[in-house]
């Protein structure tokens, strides 16, 4: 168990549709990182949350946004879905921005019909 | 730009031998670091073992060790006495911008090596 949970683990969903996936980080973590894991794309690191501010983005598409609370839990909003937004959505956290280690939850499964 | 190279798709090992999972990197920072992830059938990534780049001595974590040559940027995974639980896929990847303050930091991936261990 890395610590890190991310909720719900499987999510059907139509497209044009809305979700919202979530991420607990580990306890004493302040960074968290999304990434996105498709067949054909890979891992791609989506965004970085640093204590609540935003610290980095990749390749996030306008139609999805993130935010982190003051609790540190992170939430990834995913709108407007398309077929090719099927993936499975790792959340990972680590101490700190510049952390030696990052630790992922076992991921949100998302299949839009 | 950061970039990790994994150029074996599928690598397969008999039981209780000893693999290398290759790695390249490439990479401007003078400080980053170096990391292996396996991720089985069941999805999850579970972290193996760390390389900074100013570490001394190559790191190992039990049956994991990293073989860091830092001037041929190679940081390949060996697994002594493969267990048939070792079939999974195995990521490499990196993260640098660690003396950049207030900066992000994170992991770029390789396409990852799927690692079969035959009885």
């Amino acid at each position: 168990d890395s610590g890190v949970t991310q909720t719900p683990k499987h999510l059907i969903t139509a497209t044009g549709q809305r979700v919202t996936l979530r991420c607990s980080p580990r306890s004493g973590d302040l960074s968290v990182y999304w990434y996105q894991q498709s067949l054909d794309q890979g891992l791609q690191f989506l965004i970085q949350y640093y204590n609540g501010e935003e610290r980095a983005k990749g390749n996030i598409l306008e139609r999805f946004s993130a935010q982190q609370f003051p609790d540190l839990h992170s939430e990834l909003n995913l709108s407007s879905l398309e077929l090719g937004d099927s993936a499975l959505y790792f959340c990972a956290s680590s101490v700190e921005s510049r952390g030696r280690e990052a630790f992922f939850g076992q991921g949100t499964r998302l299949t839009v019909v | 730009a950061q970039k990790i190279t994994q150029t074996q798709p599928g690598m397969f090992v008999q039981e209780k031998e000893a693999v290398t999972l290759d790695c390249t990197y490439d990479t401007s920072d003078p400080s980053y670091g170096l990391f292996w992830y396996k991720q089985p059938s069941s999805g999850e990534m579970i972290f193996l073992i760390y390389q900074g780049s100013y570490d001394q001595q190559n790191a190992t974590e039990g049956r994991y060790s990293l073989n860091f040559q830092k001037a041929r940027k190679s940081a390949n995974l060996v697994i002594s006495a493969s267990q048939l639980g070792d079939s999974a896929m195995y990521f490499c990847a990196m993260r640098g911008g660690f003396d950049i303050p207030n900066t992000g930091n994170q992991f770029y991936f390789g396409t990852g090596t799927s690692l079969t261990v035959i009885p």
